[in-house]
């Protein structure tokens, strides 16, 4: 298995303007998770799909995150309008199971950089 | 508030030498916690995990240990080598909740 994708690997966007990360988890798991990675914050649980329902959206920051996950095989995380602060790598993990008590699969991250 | 801290931003040690890596939680409701391990550019990958029923919990270098009164756990790698050299993160979760830590930044000097 190719493991869990994401596109793109970089993003460098202009304040204000809509981005969209893109993951394909790994074929089987029933979970499926986005994180935001930054210096101050470490590493935060924004929200986590089970069966391509969201479970727990808490860890959105405000109204301009949105995720979705149409179908078992496709998840994006959407940003409108992107704000500087919202530079950072998020990274896409997914696993199957017992959720968060199993080993998560990583994505390589999507780097974001809003100027 | 910071449910799961990593007081140590870094950490050198020896090649050889055994490297403790501390993790503190604040939560009593967590009871599973895990390790991840992450390179430069890369997403973390999973090092090893304990349940709260447990206090120890080995994978041949790598052992964790976790002091539930204290609500503290450490991961002990023996002996440290150059690829272990990384980023290493503390989770703590319950009811499928998951919170990191910020992590520690592991350097093993030649």
């Amino acid at each position: 298995d190719a493991g869990v994708i994401q596109s793109p690997r970089h993003e460098v966007t202009e304040m204000g303007q809509e981005v969209t990360l893109r993951c394909k988890p790994i074929s089987g798991h029933d979970y499926l998770f986005w994180y935001r990675q930054t210096m101050m914050r470490g590493l935060e649980l924004l929200i986590y799909f089970n069966n391509n329902v969201p479970i727990d959206d808490s860890g959105m920051p405000e109204d301009r995150f949105s995720a979705k996950m149409p179908n078992a095989s496709f998840s994006t995380l959407k940003i409108q309008p992107s704000e500087p602060r919202d530079s950072a790598v998020y990274f896409c993990a997914s696993t199957t199971g017992g959720g968060s008590y199993n080993e998560q699969f990583f994505g390589p991250g999507t780097r974001l950089t809003v100027l | 508030d910071q449910q799961v801290k990593q007081n140590s931003p870094s950490l050198s040690v020896q090649e050889g030498r055994i490297s403790i890596l501390n993790c503190d939680y604040t939560n009593s409701m967590f009871d599973y916690f895990l390790w991840y391990k992450k390179y430069p550019a890369e997403g973390p990958t999973f090092l090893i995990s304990i349940s709260s029923i447990k206090d120890k919990n080995e994978d041949g270098r790598f052992t964790v240990f976790l002091n539930k009164s204290a609500k503290h756990l450490s991961l002990h790698i023996v002996p440290s080598q150059p690829g272990d050299s990384a980023v290493y993160f503390c989770a703590a979760s319950y009811d499928d909740k998951i919170i990191f830590g910020k992590g520690t930044r592991l350097h093993i000097l030649p």
